[in-house]
Parts: C-alpha cells; structure tokens; sequence
C-alpha cells in the first residue's frame, strides 16, 4: 500500500514568512510523529499525535511551531515567523497504534530552506 | 536528559568485510530500540529492530545484540556489499512517551 507521503518536497521562503507542511500518513495508523532533521544529524522529536490530539509536544522548539491533525488523519506542520535557523528536514512518520516498540515509518520529509 | 549516543560517526570497510556501529542509551526505562538506514535525500528505513526481552536478533546478514545491563546495543552487517552504504541510525525509545530518540548517525562506505 501507499507509504507515508509528505508535501511539499522543497520549500523556499524567506526569513519572517509563514509556512505549512503537510502529512499523510499510512492508512489506518492512528499515531503520527514529526521529527526535524538537520545536516549531518538524526531526526529529533518535535510532537506525536494519538488520533487527533496532541499526546506529546515536548519537542517543539518555541511557540512559533505549531501542529494540527484535525480529523485523526492529515497532519500539518505550521512554522510563523520563519528564521534561517529553521532550516532543515522536516520528517513526519506514522505507526499502527501508540506505545512504544511499534514501528514508525517515515515519510520522504520536507526539506525547508529559510532565506 | 534522554540520550544516545553513536559512534562511529564514520566507517569505511572493504566489499565482503562486517561493519559494527555501536550506540548506547541513557535512560534505563528504554524498550525497544530500531535501526534505520538512510540513503542520500530519501526517507529513513527500518532495517532491523529488538526489543527488550531478547539479546540478540538477526535477519540475513544484519544482526543486532542489546545489553541492557550496560545499555548499549550495536548493528552487525556482515558480507557488506556497495548498496550498504548509507547512513545508518540507531534509535532508543520507552513504553508511554512514543517518540524515539536517534543517534547522531553512522556513514558507511563499502569500497569495492
């Protein structure tokens, strides 16, 4: 079946605009995670949902980011105010059920560039 | 905080030779722990994974080994071949919190 898919690919903005990025997770997967990946570096959390509430935002930098998934599905990623140090891949992954040891399966991610 | 380290951050072997890459996690409370392999620009894959119940897991040529006693756990790719370059990730996660934390990453070269 389908994987997880994310859009855009590439997004270019400038420094102070606001952008959204989107997830879709596989079929059925009730969890979904997003993970920011720098160069050179392993993904790092920055919030998992269980259906459409937000289970844990631990990992959100600052109040600039913020997540939805409104409907238990469809996931979007919202960054106001973008810096260039908001640079980076955006990775969203999906998983059957909550709890740890299920398997998280990621998406392409969304490679953002803030100039 | 929760952490976990990797090393080594790079590793070139001969086509035909084992590659091991060794990580070690801080909080004890882990449970199961996936490694994943990322290829340039494409999305990470998980390639093996082992849960805390059992030392030792192997799938073909990759094989992973847990010590939870010294939280460390480590990826053992045998007869590597040149589509086993790539960067590989190990990652520690725990019943309750979801979300998984990753190393920093292991770049592979086999050279031919």
């Amino acid at each position: 079946g389908a994987g997880v898919s994310q859009t855009p690919s590439n997004k270019v903005t400038e420094k102070g605009k606001y952008v959204e990025l989107r997830c879709d997770p596989i079929s059925g997967h009730t969890a979904l995670y997003w993970y920011r990946q720098s160069l050179g570096q392993g993904p790092e959390f920055l919030i998992y949902f269980q259906g459409t509430g937000a289970a844990d935002d631990s990992g959100l930098p600052n109040d600039r980011f913020f997540a939805v998934r409104p409907e238990g599905s469809v996931s979007t990623l919202k960054i106001q105010r973008t810096e260039r140090g908001d640079s980076a891949v955006y990775l969203c992954a999906s998983s059957p059920a909550a709890g740890g040891g299920e398997t998280q399966y990621f998406g392409p991610g969304t490679r953002l560039l803030v100039l | 905080g929760e952490n976990v380290e990797q090393h080594p951050s790079t590793l070139s072997v001969q086509e035909g030779d084992s590659a091991v890459i060794k990580c070690t996690y801080s909080d004890s409370a882990s449970n199961y722990f996936p490694w994943y392999k990322q290829e340039l620009g494409k999305r990470p894959q998980l390639i093996i994974d082992i849960r805390s119940n059992v030392g030792e897991k192997k799938d073909q040529r990759i094989a992973v080994t847990l010590n939870k006693t010294a939280k460390h756990f480590s990826l053992h790719i045998t007869e590597t071949q040149p589509e086993d370059s790539a960067v590989y990730f190990c990652a520690a996660s725990k019943g309750g919190t979801y979300k998984y934390i990753f190393g920093t990453g292991t770049r592979l070269k086999v050279l031919a």
